[in-house]
């Protein structure tokens, strides 16, 4: 059975940039979430979507955006890049409110 | 505002030894996972905690769930290398978005 799938692994941008990072759910996952990591700030909720929905943001500003799919993949877009974007970017998906989280590889962005 | 706070946030000790990981948060939920990430790695799901009381077992490894303590545990037994990781808790709130602890960075001596 196919994992979350994020494309690319591993990106490098420059400051005022834009990037576009992929997930692909797991077939029948409807919900997609979107979490950023970095040693400082440890773990933020971006933004989740359900069935080409957006149901819930977190507290990032509106450089951040996403859209969900027919097909339920999902992608992200971070516009005018600032050093402090990078991070791992993770991507989740689950079938329902009462299973677990299936977290992606990640992206791993680099802004120089 | 939910917090999650978890402790120890580093954690070393010697295999063979049993240890607890506490986690903490600040508001009401009733669903609260575990995960561990190895580095350079994404998250590993551990387990998924429904209800009050809910208590799960996967080999060295336990986690409950007290949500009128609002408080889980993660407790090691018998600590393997192999158990070497960090070890994060996460909130389920609005019932779409997860709210993380620090992390619990764990290492097993030999």
């Amino acid at each position: 059975k196919a994992g979350v799938t994020q494309t690319p692994r591993y990106l490098i941008k420059t400051r005022g940039q834009q990037v576009t990072l992929s997930c692909s759910p797991i077939s029948g996952h409807r919900s997609v979430s979107w979490y950023q990591q970095t040693p400082g700030q440890g773990l933020q909720f971006l933004f989740e979507y359900f069935s080409e929905t957006q149901r819930n943001k977190g507290n990032f500003p509106g450089r951040f955006s996403g859209r969900q799919f027919s097909n339920s993949r999902s992608e992200m877009n971070v516009s005018t890049l600032e050093l402090g974007d990078s991070a791992l970017y993770l991507c989740a998906s689950r079938v329902s409110q009462v299973t677990g989280y299936t977290f992606g590889s990640g992206t791993r962005l680099t802004v120089v | 505002e939910l917090k999650v706070e978890q402790n120890p946030l580093f954690l070393s000790m010697q295999e063979g030894k049993n240890y607890t990981i506490y986690c903490n948060y600040s508001t009401t939920s009733d669903r609260l996972y575990w995960y561990r990430q190895d580095p350079g790695k994404s998250l590993e799901s551990l387990f998924v905690l429904l209800s009050n009381g809910a208590v799960k077992q996967e080999g060295r490894l336990m986690a409950s769930l007290d949500t009128k303590a609002r408080l889980s545990t993660l407790h090691i037994t018998a600590a393997v290398h192999d158990l070497s990781a960090t070890y994060f808790c996460a909130v389920d709130q609005a019932g779409n978005m997860l709210t993380f602890g620090g992390g619990t960075r764990l290492m097993v001596k030999p």
